[in-house]
């Protein structure tokens, strides 16, 4: 089946530490997203990729870090410098940026730092 | 900069139509999208728009005026596992190729007895 996978889909970090959340799709999708969701408030793009070893900055990049080393993974990283990192973090895939190409969600990590 | 606008909360009885309304004012303008996401879940696509006019899909439908910056979704014979969030989210043209996508907040939509 093919789809988007994220892990854990629960996770627990103590402040001043960096972690690192997967996302992987098999969909042969060129694009990525990363979004962040926190209660009243839309999903907000964080990072975004349309090709294997380029990425952008989204609306809200700051604290967070990418890589897009193969097609299939997006892995995203909280570091210390995020002042707010406990949310629902999302991961979007898309066939490719240009067109109309819906993206496909995967089932999110919510994150809690204390 | 780019503002979406949707009610936070909405109330239907089973079996009714509701109609979720969504404003939009933005720059670069290229399709409107419809989610849905049932709480702690993930979202899943229900519609796109880009031209002004009616969409229809089975219970499901979704309105656009370009000129307006309005769009809503249409609901029909509203079933209890409707409730859950609806996320209106514009896609804008970029200067590179990419497609991004911009959110409202959501509507959430509880359907009651």
């Amino acid at each position: 089946d093919g789809g988007i996978t994220q892990s854990p889909k629960y996770l627990f970090r103590k402040e001043g530490q960096n972690v690192t959340l997967s996302c992987e799709q098999n969909l042969n999708h060129d694009a990525m997203y990363w979004y962040r969701q926190d209660p009243g408030q839309g999903l907000r793009l964080i990072y975004y990729s349309q090709i294997v070893n380029d990425f952008q900055k989204g609306d809200i990049a700051e604290g967070y870090s990418v890589s897009r080393e193969k097609k299939e993974s997006f892995p995203l990283t909280v570091t210390s410098a995020q002042k707010n990192p406990t949310a629902f973090y999302l991961c979007a895939s898309s066939e490719d940026s240009s067109g109309y190409n819906e993206q496909y969600f995967g089932p999110g990590t919510r994150l809690t730092v204390t | 900069g780019q503002n979406i606008d949707q009610p936070t909360e909405m109330t239907a009885t089973e079996g009714a139509i509701v109609q979720i309304n969504c404003t939009y004012q933005t720059s670069g303008f290229n399709g409107l999208f419809w989610y849905q996401q049932h709480a702690g879940e993930a979202p899943t696509f229900l519609s796109y728009n880009v031209l002004d006019g009616l969409e229809e899909k089975g219970r499901f439908s979704s309105f656009l005026s370009r000129s307006k910056g309005y769009s809503y979704l249409l609901l029909k014979e509203l079933q209890m596992k409707d409730s859950a969030s609806y996320l209106c989210a514009v896609r804008l043209i970029n200067t590179g190729t990419a497609s991004k996508l911009t959110f409202g907040t959501g509507t959430r939509l509880q359907v009651t007895l």
